[in-house]
Parts: structure tokens; C-alpha cells; sequence
């Protein structure tokens, strides 16, 4: 059974870098992409990113100035970084299994998500 | 305008069909997929590649799209179903990801 779970501070001061980690489980992350989707309260699900194992990466046109997604494939966890926080970055962060083929992008497995708060 | 418009809110009786919209007009060339979310937790995917369905996934959820449309139907809807439902896809460039708004279905 694949297992994602993310971890990481659940408070981060405005300006500063939110920094998430997805320890996967169950699956070799050297197959599949892995991906970053969040969720402001009461909003809707927002992509940020994804990686495959070798590093190759898709980034959302409009955060991708803020954001660094990486994969540590021994240590199977991946990893988000989202630069100079505001209150809008505040949301559910998830990490979630991606497939990628052409036309068909999806996401079939998720963590059970984080509460990432910006505030000073 | 949104990559994917959904109606914000959809309502059925128990044993009802109901049929959850998306429009996009990238649909005629990408896939559509729809997750079910309910409160607390995280998304589930229902279907995907347009009208699949994941092992684990009752029979009664079903998918299809036709030109700018995709539609999840859910038959004999049961009170269990009462959740969020998001369709996602690929942009107009055929690079990124996108998300519907999500459709709040509500079960009378």
C-alpha cells in the first residue's frame, strides 16, 4: 500500500521560506512522479508542482518564481521549498503520487495533508 | 477565466442520480479526472482518464466527456456521497495542471 506523509514547521513567518517534506512509502519513488497540491481554507485544491526521480520537474507558471521542488531517491522523500511566504500561501499542503503519460496527468495516492500557517 | 469552471453546488435525494459538470476547452485534447474530497480529509481520486475507474472505487461512479464537457455521474447516490468533487485536466498548452473550482454535492 503506497503511504505518503508530509512533515514540516506548521508556522512560518511572513517573508520567510516554507520548507515541506513527503516521505513515501510502500512504492519505489523511482518510479511515478511526485507532486506538491494545496488547499487554502475553505478554497479550492491548487497544483504547485511536480518530480520524477531524476529530477526533471514542472512548476505552476504562477508560484514557480517561489518555488523548488527536489527528490532524494535513496532516502525516498521529496521536498518543497516556497520562498518569501505571504498569508495567501497559507493552505493544506499535500503531497500526493502523480501520473504522468502525454495526455493523462493525475494523482492517485495523497498524504493526509499538513497546516502550513503564515503569521508573524 | 478558469482553466476548468464547475457549478459551486449541486443537490440529489438519496437513490437520485447526479451529474457533476466541467467545462474546459482544452477537454477535446486532454483527459479529465475527478476527486472526491470530504471534510478533513484529502482527496480521493473517483476516475480518471476520463471515464476510469480505480480499484476500490463503488460502481456507481462513473465518468465521461464529450467535446468541452466532463461529466462524473454518480447513480443511486447514497448519503455517504455527500462531499466535494474536483475535476482536474491539463492546460490549453498542454503542460500544467489545472483544477475545477470543485462542486459541493449535497445529498437532501
Amino acid at each position: 500500500q503506497v503511504q505518503l506523509q508530509e512533515s514540516g514547521p506548521g508556522l512560518v513567518k511572513p517573508s520567510e521560506t516554507l520548507s515541506l517534506t513527503c516521505t513515501v512509502s510502500g512504492d519505489s519513488i523511482s518510479s511515478n512522479y511526485w507532486s506538491w497540491i494545496r488547499q487554502p481554507p475553505g478554497k479550492g485544491l491548487e497544483w504547485i508542482a511536480y518530480i520524477n526521480y531524476s529530477g526533471s520537474t514542472n512548476y505552476n507558471p504562477s508560484l514557480e518564481s517561489r518555488v523548488t521542488i527536489s527528490v532524494d531517491t535513496p532516502k525516498k522523500y521529496f521536498s518543497l521549498k516556497l520562498t518569501t511566504v505571504t498569508a495567501a500561501d497559507t493552505a493544506v499542503y499535500y503531497c500526493a503520487r502523480g501520473v504522468v503519460k502525454g495526455n493523462r496527468k493525475f494523482f492517485d495516492y495523497w498524504g493526509q495533508g499538513t497546516l502550513v500557517t503564515v503569521s508573524s | 477565466s478558469p482553466e476548468l469552471t464547475q457549478a459551486p453546488s449541486v443537490s440529489v435525494s438519496p437513490g437520485q442520480r447526479a451529474r457533476i459538470t466541467c467545462s474546459g476547452h482544452a477537454l477535446p485534447e486532454q483527459y479529465a479526472c475527478w476527486y472526491q474530497q470530504k471534510p478533513g480529509q484529502a482527496p480521493v481520486l473517483v476516475i480518471y482518464q476520463d471515464s476510469e475507474r480505480p480499484s476500490g472505487i463503488p460502481e456507481r461512479f462513473s465518468g465521461s466527456s464529450s467535446g468541452t464537457k466532463a461529466t462524473l455521474t454518480i447513480s443511486g447516490v447514497q448519503a455517504e456521497d455527500e462531499a466535494d468533487y474536483y475535476c482536474q485536466s491539463i492546460d490549453s498548452s498542454g503542460t500544467y495542471v489545472v483544477f475545477g473550482g470543485g462542486t459541493k454535492l449535497t445529498v437532501l
